[in-house]
């Protein structure tokens, strides 16, 4: 059964920093192009950044609201999918999800295979 | 950047009604188009793919259509499960990009 499960959320300043981990089971994470998605308290959803397979370098694309500030990045040996968040701002507050990409017909289209979400608060 | 506009923002539907969500996008998107189910507290649910492919588990009352620019999500008849809010998401190109989001109420 393929899960997801993120963890690392919780309140930090702003100016400060956070890592959200994803934890993948039930498949290979690096065979797979992975997403970050978030969603600001009682707004609508905004996709924050991709990061391809290990077939395709884990090259990583990034909306320009986080670009130079956020990284994603990989561990294969843990099977887990990270966000390094630096540089924070009060408009990052949101729940973040990992989710999975589905392949098909050589295109990576969006996948039922979204996570609980984390939330990251960023207050004074 | 791809615009998605959504249309309605919110609607009131009865129990058994047919309901239509209509999704714009602000150049041709190739039915790289995704439609998803959002309950309150929970993660969205993806429904449809590449505009019109039902995902695995999905019930057959959602269907979606469209292509270029215009795309429709139908609820063929809808029930107290289908109360939520729903989104569309291009992805033909970076950044990938959500509508604004279409709740659909109870009347």
């Amino acid at each position: 059964e393929v899960q997801l499960v993120e963890s690392g959320g919780g309140l930090v300043q702003p100016g400060g920093f956070l890592r959200l981990s994803c934890a993948a089971s039930g498949f290979t994470l690096s065979d797979h192009y992975m997403d970050w998605v978030r969603q600001a308290p009682g707004k609508g959803l905004e996709w924050v950044g991709r990061s391809r397979n290990k077939a395709n370098s884990y090259t990583t694309e990034y909306a320009a609201s986080v670009k130079g500030r956020f990284t994603i990045s990989r561990d294969d040996s843990k099977n887990s999918l990270y966000l390094q968040m630096n540089s924070l701002k009060a408009e990052d507050t949101a729940v973040y999800y990992c989710v999975r990409a589905h392949y098909e017909s050589n295109i990576y289209h969006p996948s039922q295979y979204w996570g609980q979400g984390t939330l990251v608060t960023v207050s004074s | 950047d791809i615009q998605m506009t959504q249309s309605p923002s919110s609607l009131s539907a009865s129990v058994g009604d047919r309901v239509t969500i209509t999704c714009r996008a602000s150049q041709v998107i190739n039915n790289y188009l995704a439609w998803f189910q959002q309950k309150p507290g929970k993660a969205p649910k993806s429904l449809i793919y590449a505009a019109s492919s039902l995902q695995s588990g999905v019930p057959s009352k959602f269907s979606g259509s469209g292509s270029g620019t215009d795309f429709t999500l139908t609820i063929s008849s809808l029930q107290p499960e289908d109360f939520a809010t729903y989104y569309c998401q291009q992805y033909n190109s970076y950044p990938l990009t959500f509508g604004g989001g279409t709740k659909v109420e109870i009347k």
